[in-house]
């Protein structure tokens, strides 16, 4: 069965410092991989999608297919992006069924 | 543009109850999605809907049920209720269906069984 595995539920960091965000897959096939983030009070919202290779906010998020991972990243964390991260995949084409894993709760200091 | 908005934002029903969610999606979009979400189980997909047809569905009891109207809103529907079916629930609307759009999802309904 395809899963979504993050294995840190919470991640602190100091404003400035790196953090990077696990997040690993099981499927056999070509998934499509996205990260959504919720702030506090606020609706879940894509953060970004692996094949559209951008930077949002500073994030970026490489597929390793033979290490199946899907790591999120930022080299210089800010308060702002302290949130809920969930990392998902999508495996069915023309389908909107996402499987999450069950977050990570980042929380950047002062 | 409004987002997604569902109704009741929260709600309390009685064990063995029914309930029902009602979803608008984002104007112009033709897909949504249900999602539950728990503290144990995280964010787990319930179904989807294009075009008033039930495209996908998660691995629920029969109890959840739901459907689309023409004019793309959803509703679910959770019958018998149980304890266990406290949770949010999500939905989402996007544009058409497919893996490259972008998923909006609305704030939720909180929904305790007592």
């Amino acid at each position: 069965a395809q899963r979504v595995t993050q294995p840190e539920k919470l991640l602190s960091a100091f404003k400035g410092a790196p953090v990077e965000l696990k997040c690993n897959y099981s499927y056999s096939g070509s998934p499509e991989l996205f990260w959504y983030v919720q702030y506090s009070r606020q609706r879940l919202q894509l953060l970004l999608r692996h094949i559209s290779r951008e930077s949002i906010k500073g994030f970026t998020a490489d597929l390793n297919k033979g290490e199946t991972s899907f790591h999120l990243k930022k080299p210089f964390a800010q308060e702002e992006d302290s949130a809920m991260y969930y990392c998902a995949l999508s495996y069915q084409g023309g389908s909107e069924k996402l499987v999450f894993g069950k977050g990570t709760k980042l929380t950047v200091n002062p | 543009k409004a987002g997604v908005t569902q109704t009741p934002r929260y709600l309390i029903k009685t064990r063995g109850q029914q309930v029902t969610l009602s979803c608008s999606p984002i104007s112009g979009h033709r897909s949504v999605s249900w999602y539950q979400q728990t503290p144990g189980q995280g964010l787990q997909f319930l179904f989807e809907y294009f075009s008033e047809t039930q495209r996908n569905k998660g691995n629920f009891p029969g109890r959840f049920s739901g459907r689309q109207f023409s004019n793309s809103r959803s509703e679910m529907n959770v019958s018998t209720l149980e304890l266990g079916d406290s949770a949010l629930y999500l939905c989402a609307s996007s544009p058409l269906r497919g893996s490259g759009n972008t998923i909006y999802f609305g704030e939720g309904s909180w929904l305790t069984v007592v």
